[in-house]
């Protein structure tokens, strides 16, 4: 089975510039997260999708933050424009029944110059 | 007040050692409780999730207090391949996001 697929693995990008992320989630998995790690912090929270759709975004930042899952599928995250504070590692996760815990994807390196 | 609560370490034990970690966590209402465990740059993976009946996976044994809201996890024998960040994750429940401590780091040395 493979496993959740995250694209790109790393992004250098310069202020103010567009980037989007992608999350491939494991087959079958209704449930699509995304969490983001900032340096020195704890893993947080963004979003939850329910197959296509949001289930909470409370943990979104503002914005210039954009996800979407079209066909309840893959996902995107879009960050326009990238700001310093952007910088981080951006996990994608999914799971079938949550109770039973995520499985994460390798994460995507942020690094806004 | 950090809704899950770790002790950064570093834990520095010798290979063959016994070690604890402790987790806090406030929100009462909780309901589903982990240990991941995270490699130096790279993804959570879970470990093993937590119950209140207390549950053991070879060297592993995790334990939760729901009265004191506090989780445990005890590493038997410690191996050389258990140096990592041990990360206590809870769930809310009803809104389905984790909730991450900062991570306990471990160093197993020969």
């Amino acid at each position: 089975e493979a496993g959740v697929t995250q694209f790109p693995s790393h992004s250098v990008i310069e202020k103010g510039q567009t980037v989007t992320l992608r999350c491939d989630p494991i087959s079958g998995h209704d449930n699509l997260y995304w969490y983001r790690r900032v340096m020195g912090k704890e893993i947080k929270f963004l979003l939850h999708f329910v197959k296509e759709s949001k289930q909470d975004e409370s943990g979104m930042p503002n914005n210039r933050f954009l996800a979407e899952r079209t066909g309840g599928t893959y996902s995107t995250l879009k960050v326009q424009p990238a700001e310093l504070e952007d910088s981080g590692v951006y996990f994608c996760a999914s799971s079938q029944d949550p109770t039973d815990g995520y499985t994460f994807g390798s994460g995507t390196r942020l690094t806004v110059v | 007040r950090k809704e899950v609560e770790q002790d950064p370490g570093p834990f520095n034990v010798p290979e063959g050692a016994t070690v604890a970690f402790n987790c806090t966590y406030s929100n009462s209402a909780s309901q589903s409780f982990f240990w991941y465990r995270q490699d130096c740059r790279k993804e959570p993976k879970l470990l093993m999730s937590v119950y209140s009946s207390g549950n053991e996976d070879g060297r592993f044994t995790a334990q939760l207090n729901r009265a004191s809201q506090y989780i445990s996890l005890l590493i038997r024998d410690s191996k050389l391949s258990d140096s990592a960040t041990y990360l206590c994750v809870v769930n809310r429940g009803g809104f389905q996001k984790l909730v991450f401590g900062t991570g306990t780091r471990l160093l197993v040395s020969p």
